[in-house]
């Protein structure tokens, strides 16, 4: 079963910290891999999109790896941000976007405390 | 700031009513689709459209349906409101690249309370 598991389900970091949030999935086959930051009451926005072969991919002070051998990826965030408190989601592609469907995880509530 | 617009931003109504959600994309996508998300939990594709008078369901059975008549506007119809139909209702919309980067861009979704 084509899935996608966040961890963990909610952080609380003072501002200023880093963290690192964890997705793990069993879609197959991959077409990429995409993290979201939804904000209260907002829609989802995507940060970075990773492929395959792709295994680090920055977009400021967020950070994505992949490794799709263990079908692993984790969002580091440096140096967090009270604007930086939101749901970040990771979402998986089965195949080209065209063709392929979407999973989405269930998130992971960041809140970040001055 | 992705261009998809979606009105109401929240709605309570009773039992038994006809709404409409509202979801317009100025952006010229060709494939628009609607999201249920209820809170702390993933977002479940309802209906897709890869274009005009193209509209599909999507993994979630839904009692909504959908319309596309025009490119840039994909509304989402509910007959007769139940109350489990309150959820929040997310409209994205994506270009075809023909490539695996397409990006859907979400509207800021309405919030829908059925009493």
């Amino acid at each position: 079963k084509n899935q996608v598991e966040q961890s963990p389900q909610s952080l609380i970091i003072l501002e200023g910290k880093n963290c690192t949030l964890q997705c793990n999935y069993t879609v197959s086959p991959f077409s990429n891999l995409r993290w979201y930051k939804q904000d209260t009451g907002r829609g989802p926005v995507s940060l970075t999109i990773m492929t395959f072969s792709e295994n680090t991919k920055s977009n400021g002070r967020y950070t994505a790896t992949l490794d799709a051998d263990t079908k692993q990826s984790s969002l580091h965030i440096t140096a967090s941000q009270l604007s930086d408190s939101a749901s970040y989601i990771c979402v998986v592609s089965d195949r080209g976007s065209t063709l392929g469907r979407l999973y989405f995880g269930r998130g992971t509530q960041l809140t970040v405390w001055p | 700031e992705a261009d998809i617009y979606q009105t109401p931003r929240y709605l309570v109504i009773g039992t038994g009513k006809k709404i409409t959600l509202e979801c317009s994309q100025t952006m010229g996508h060709d494939k628009m689709y609607w999201y249920q998300q209820d809170p702390g939990m993933e977002l479940h594709l309802i209906h897709y459209s890869y274009g005009v008078n193209s509209t599909e369901k999507g993994d979630l059975s839904s009692e909504s349906t959908v319309s596309r008549i025009r490119t840039e506007h994909f509304p989402l119809t509910l007959e007769s409101a139940r109350p489990s139909h309150t959820s929040q209702y997310l409209c994205a919309s994506s270009y075809s690249t023909g490539g695996t980067e397409e990006t859907q861009y979400f509207g800021p979704g309405t919030r829908l309370l059925v009493l």
